[in-house]
């Protein structure tokens, strides 16, 4: 079975100052990675994903992320904040084998806060 | 192209009442997942359904349960209510399986009195 731990799990920072997210995920067969982004009263949406290929993933709203296998962690990144990245932010894993991949296992979100 | 759809927006239940939520997926999507958020638990997996037909499953008691019509629309079910199953019930399509782009609804706010 697959899991995700965020280490925080909230991040105050003020705007365009620098931010990283962290997660660390568990599983004992190859994973695909996701970052998801919920903003108050919205479900959730796609910031990027991992694959396969290169470590580096860049998504949407400036935002990247790099996964790192030998220390199972999949931190997101991004060099300078708005006010309007405060949102809860969603690590999440799915595994290629069996049933597992019919399903993504989230963390319990970062919540990040702008402050101006 | 519209999105996910999920009604009702709001619901207020007493316990040991039972309710019905809904899903539409986005047109040509045929993978439906269902997900409970909570403050405490995060976001915990229910069940997912691909044509009509459930792939996997979370740890849920069978008081919560699922279907997904021939249109791809779900529902999802929950029999005597529990003051402990007030949480965000989202839904989210993909066009196979959930390892691809996850599109979700705004949900339903369920509360149980």
């Amino acid at each position: 079975a697959q899991s995700v731990t965020q280490l925080d799990s909230q991040v105050p920072v003020f705007e365009e100052a620098p931010v990283e997210l962290r997660c660390n995920y568990s599983s004992s067969v190859s994973v695909y990675l996701f970052w998801y982004v919920q903003y108050p009263n919205q479900g959730l949406q796609l910031l990027l994903k991992y694959l396969s290929g290169s470590t580096l993933v860049k998504g949407i709203n400036g935002f990247e992320a790099e996964f790192n296998k030998s220390q199972t962690s999949f931190h997101l990144r991004k060099p300078s904040v708005h006010i309007s990245d405060t949102a809860e932010y969603f690590c999440a894993v799915t595994t290629l084998s069996g049933g597992s991949n019919y399903k993504l296992t989230f963390g319990k979100g970062t919540l990040l806060t702008v402050n101006p | 192209k519209a999105g996910v759809t999920q009604t009702p927006r709001y619901l207020i239940k007493t316990r040991g009442q039972q309710v019905t939520l809904s899903c539409s997926p986005i047109s040509g999507h045929r993978s439906v997942s269902w997900y409970q958020q909570t403050p405490g638990q995060g976001l915990q997996f229910l069940f997912e359904y691909f044509s009509e037909t459930q792939r996997n499953k979370g740890n849920f008691p069978g008081r919560f349960s699922g279907r997904q019509f021939s249109n791809s629309r779900s529902e999802m079910n929950v029999s005597t209510l529990e003051l402990g199953d007030s949480a965000l019930y989202l839904c989210a399509s993909s066009l196979q399986a959930p390892n691809e782009k996850l599109f979700f609804g705004s949900g339903t706010q369920l509360s149980v009195l």
